[in-house]
């Protein structure tokens, strides 16, 4: 069964700073790889995802990821944050791109002070 | 396209009571799953519908339990609630079960 951890349960960085949330991913096979952001009140949105091929994925809101199998590890990183990106950020590994099957991690809440 | 809509946003039920949320998905969706997220177990997947039928199940016990309508639209019942229940409920609805799309919630808190 897969596993996911996400190290860091709360992250303040200044806005303008770089960011990087981590995640950590345990499965036996080539996993696939999510990252979603939640903002307060809503639900969950989807910011990119790896299945295949070119390790560094770009996403939306100008977020990246790259996969690192040797150090089960999908980071998310964005180089300039703005204060809009304060919200959890949910990584989630699945055995394929059905979100049934999917194990979310326990999140990263993200604060961005001006 | 209007997104996924859920409803009621906030609702308190005492326990021993029973709820039922309702989720319309994006039009042309025929899949809605739903979640259970809580601050102690984080996201843990409850079921999924696909055209009328429940096609996944997460482990939760049967007092939990689902439907959905011809129109796409689905409901979640929570039978005799106890206060482990307070949580946020999403749904979710995709085209056949991939690339899902989240509701706002339902924030359901038991006292």
């Amino acid at each position: 069964a897969q596993s996911v951890t996400q190290p860091d349960i709360h992250i303040t960085v200044s806005e303008g700073a770089s960011l990087e949330l981590r995640c950590n991913y345990s499965y036996g096979a080539t996993p696939y790889l999510f990252w979603y952001v939640q903002s307060p009140g809503q639900g969950l949105q989807l910011l990119l995802k790896y299945f295949s091929g070119d390790t560094l994925v770009q996403g939306i809101k100008g977020f990246e990821a790259e996969f690192k199998r040797s150090q089960s590890s999908f980071n998310l990183r964005k180089p300039s944050v703005h204060w809009s990106d304060a919200a959890e950020y949910f990584c989630a590994v699945g055995r394929d791109n059905y979100g049934q099957n999917f194990v979310f991690g326990p999140g990263t809440r993200l604060s961005v002070l001006p | 396209k209007a997104g996924v809509t859920q409803t009621p946003r906030y609702l308190i039920k005492t326990r021993g009571q029973q709820v039922t949320l309702s989720c319309s998905p994006i039009s042309g969706h025929r899949s809605v799953s739903w979640y259970q997220q809580t601050p102690g177990q984080g996201l843990q997947f409850l079921f999924e519908y696909f055209s009328e039928t429940q096609r996944n199940k997460g482990n939760f016990p049967g007092r939990f339990s689902g439907r959905q309508f011809s129109n796409s639209r689905s409901e979640m019942n929570v039978s005799t609630l106890e206060l482990g229940d307070s949580a946020l409920y999403l749904c979710a609805s995709s085209l056949a079960g991939n690339e899902q799309y989240f509701g706002p919630g339902t924030r359901l808190t038991v006292t």
